[in-house]
């Protein structure tokens, strides 16, 4: 089983809509939890962390259930320019390693 | 931008070469993550070094090697390269600490023939 599994998608969402992403992990020792954004041949980026009392960012909801090993991304109002793939990433162990999803591909059309 | 540098940014090499690839961290941080990410997957942890030890592995084999500097910069060394290795090799940079946030370079492209 892999540490993190993501749906790799593609979700194809038209603007204004709400698109929601889904991770689960397979450690319940890891400690630190997020989701990065990578475009198209470009470095991943930090998007938000991740916390089980629910965290938001303007249009971006996370979230994150232990008891299920399982964190969440919502996006309200997609733009075009939300279109990317969304990494999740979990990190366990005192090396701050972090261990990636294959991560979810978001194309948001006009 | 997040101050961290790689390069080259673009590499091809062949089969059984040995290539060296180079980080440089974001300034105030000593810690540098290396992952490997091939087409289509998520980024794979390598390694890391914390104040030029290395503080951590991933499933690599030995030929993948590398070490910080007192600047705290970082080199991944990669010997008898394979076909396999063709990836996006992405150093990371961070204060240190577990859950810290790891800001990433732009990587470096490596094509094995």
């Amino acid at each position: 089983r892999k540490e993190v599994e993501q749906d790799p998608g593609p979700f194809n969402v038209p603007e204004g809509a709400t698109v929601a992403f889904n991770c689960t992990y397979s450690n319940s020792a890891s400690q630190s939890f997020f989701w990065y954004r990578q475009d198209c041949r470009k470095e991943p980026k930090l998007l938000m962390s991740v916390y089980s009392s629910g965290n938001e960012d303007g249009r971006f909801t996370a979230q994150l259930n232990r008891a299920s090993q399982y964190i969440s991304l919502l996006i309200r109002d997609s733009k075009l320019s939300d279109s990317a793939t969304y990494l999740c990433v979990v990190v366990t162990g005192t090396a701050s390693k972090l261990t990636f999803g294959t991560g979810t591909r978001l194309q948001v059309t006009l | 931008e997040t101050g961290v540098t790689q390069s080259p940014t673009h590499l091809i090499k062949t089969r059984g070469q040995q290539v060296t690839l180079r980080c440089s961290s974001q300034s105030g941080h000593n810690t540098v993550s290396w992952y490997q990410q091939a087409l289509g997957q998520g980024p794979q942890f390598i390694f890391q070094y914390y104040r030029e030890e290395e503080n951590g592995r991933g499933n690599f084999p030995p030929r993948f090697s590398g070490l910080q500097f007192p600047n705290y910069s970082s080199e991944l060394n990669v010997n008898a390269l394979e076909l396999d290795d063709s990836a996006l090799y992405l150093c990371a940079s961070s204060f240190g600490g577990a859950g810290d946030t790891q800001y990433f370079g732009p990587g470096t492209r490596l094509t094995v023939l």
